[in-house]
C-alpha cells in the first residue's frame, strides 16, 4: 500500500528564513504527488504537483519542491517565507488511480 | 458557483442521531470525493463517485457511513447512529477528471458529536 511520511509535524522559522518541509512517500509504482496548504478555517489548496516530466516543480506562493525518485522524497522548499505562509502544509500522494493519501501534516509557524 | 461548497459548515449532533453532509461540487466536474480529517491528523479518504457511481468506498469506516450522488452534482454523506469519535471535519473536494487531475476540496463540515 501507498503510504506517505511527512518527517516534522511542526516547524518554526523567522520570516524572510529559508523553509524545507520534507516529504517521504512508499509506492511500488509510478507516483503522482501533491502539496496542499490549508490556512485556519479554510479548505485545502494545490500548492504543486508531480505528474511527470521535470523533477523540479514550481508552484505558487514561491514554493517549489522536487520529486528524488532514488530517496523516494518530495521535499518542499521555500527560499524566503512570510508572515502569511503559516498554515498546514500536507503532502499526498495519489493512490489507486483516485483516491489521495495523506501524510500528517506539518504546521509552517513563520515568527517576526 | 465558483468552488465546492459544503453544507452545514457545522455540526452539533447527539450521540445515535443521523447526520447528513451536503456537497456541491465545481459544475463539471466527474469526480467526488469525501475524506475525513480528525483533529490534528491528516485526512483520510472516506469514498470517491465517478459520476454517481462509486467504484471506491473502501475508506468507509463502518455500515453507519453511506453516501450517495445524483447524476454528476450534489452528494450527500450520512453517518447513522452517530459516536463521539466520528466528530471530525468532513471535506468534499471534486476533479474534472479522476486519476491525477487536481482536487479541489470545499471548506468542509465539522461535525461535533456530544
Amino acid at each position: 500500500a501507498q503510504s506517505v511520511t511527512q518527517l516534522d509535524s511542526q516547524v518554526p522559522v523567522f520570516e524572510e528564513a529559508p523553509v524545507e518541509l520534507r516529504c517521504n512517500y512508499s509506492s511500488s509504482v509510478s507516483v503522482y504527488l501533491f502539496w496542499y496548504v490549508q490556512y485556519p478555517n479554510q479548505g485545502l489548496q494545490l500548492l504543486l504537483k508531480y505528474l511527470s516530466g521535470s523533477t523540479l516543480v514550481k508552484g505558487i506562493n514561491g514554493f517549489e519542491a522536487e520529486f528524488n525518485k532514488s530517496q523516494t522524497s518530495f521535499h518542499l522548499r521555500k527560499p524566503s517565507v512570510h508572515i502569511s505562509d503559516t498554515a498546514e502544509y500536507f503532502c499526498a500522494v495519489l493512490t489507486s488511480g483516485s483516491r489521495l493519501t495523506f501524510g500528517e501534516g506539518t504546521q509552517l509557524t513563520v515568527n517576526p | 458557483g465558483a468552488g465546492v461548497s459544503q453544507s452545514p459548515s457545522n455540526k452539533v449532533t447527539e450521540k445515535g442521531k443521523d447526520v447528513e453532509l451536503r456537497c456541491d461540487p465545481i459544475s463539471g466536474h466527474t469526480a467526488l470525493y469525501w475524506y475525513r480529517q480528525r483533529l490534528g491528523q491528516g485526512l483520510e479518504f472516506l469514498i470517491y463517485f465517478q459520476g454517481n457511481s462509486a467504484p471506491d468506498k473502501s475508506g468507509l469506516p463502518s455500515d453507519r457511513f453511506s453516501a450517495e450522488r445524483t447524476g454528476e452534482s450534489v452528494s450527500t454523506l450520512t453517518i447513522q447512529r452517530t459516536q463521539q469519535e466520528d466528530s471530525a471535519v468532513y471535506l468534499c473536494a471534486s476533479s474534472l477528471r479522476p486519476g491525477g487531475g487536481e482536487q479541489f476540496f470545499g471548506p468542509g463540515t465539522r461535525l461535533t458529536v456530544l
